[in-house]
């Protein structure tokens, strides 16, 4: 069975700052999808980015960018110039690549704090 | 387009009731998915169906189940109540098979407190 940790319960980052968030996961398949999604206070879930195995290329979108070690199984996000929206609870999650598998294993969660 | 919803967004209940949470997905998505989450175990996958069938379940007891109606409407239904079932229940939705794989989106959520 596939697991994901977030070793960092909680983060903090002056707003403008850049701040980077841990995800490391263990899975024996060579082909699957990583995502990180936030979840604002109150608000619904929503997906942030997301990444292939297969690509090498890291995936990047405006301020938030990946850094994917598909050899040490590790799946950082990079905020760039933090924003006070940015504020919520980041989940790092894993999908096996099969076809009709909609599941996601979910790490923890590091929430990240946004100061003024 | 609407988005998730999810109905009722909060109910109290007391030990041994059973509750019933609904959840209507983004107009055009077959996939609904479930999933439980508490502070000390975070988001666990409950099951998902697709066409009105359950293909993936996730490691929880029989208590919990669910069904999904012919429009992609679904139901998740908790009998039994323990105090250990308190949590949020999300109820996500995608198109399964398009659009980007693995992308859920969700509801805001039912807040289940069991006295």
């Amino acid at each position: 069975a596939q697991t994901v940790t977030q070793s960092q319960p909680e983060m903090s980052v002056q707003e403008a700052e850049t701040v980077t968030l841990s995800c490391t996961y263990d899975t024996s398949e060579s082909d699957y999808y990583l995502f990180w999604y936030k979840q604002p206070p109150s608000r619904q879930m929503i997906l942030v980015i997301r990444q292939e195995a297969y690509k090498q290329q890291n995936a990047t979108e405006n301020r938030f960018s990946v850094n994917f070690q598909k050899a040490a199984k590790s799946f950082s996000l990079k905020i760039s110039d933090s924003q006070l929206g940015d504020a919520a609870m980041y989940f790092c999650a894993y999908r096996s690549p099969n076809f009709g598998n909609e599941k996601l294993t979910f790490g923890t969660g590091t929430r990240l704090t946004i100061i003024p | 387009k609407a988005g998730v919803t999810q109905t009722p967004r909060y109910l109290i209940k007391t030990r041994g009731q059973q509750v019933t949470l609904s959840c209507s997905p983004i107009s055009g998505h077959r996939s609904v998915s479930w999933y439980q989450q508490t502070p000390g175990q975070g988001l666990q996958f409950l099951f998902e169906y697709f066409s009105e069938t359950q293909r993936n379940k996730g490691n929880f007891p029989g208590r919990f189940s669910g069904r999904q109606f012919s429009n992609s409407r679904s139901e998740m239904n908790v009998s039994t109540l323990e105090l250990g079932d308190s949590a949020l229940y999300l109820c996500a939705s995608s198109p399964s098979g398009t659009g980007v794989p693995g992308e859920l989106f969700f509801g805001e959520g039912s807040r289940l407190t069991v006295l």
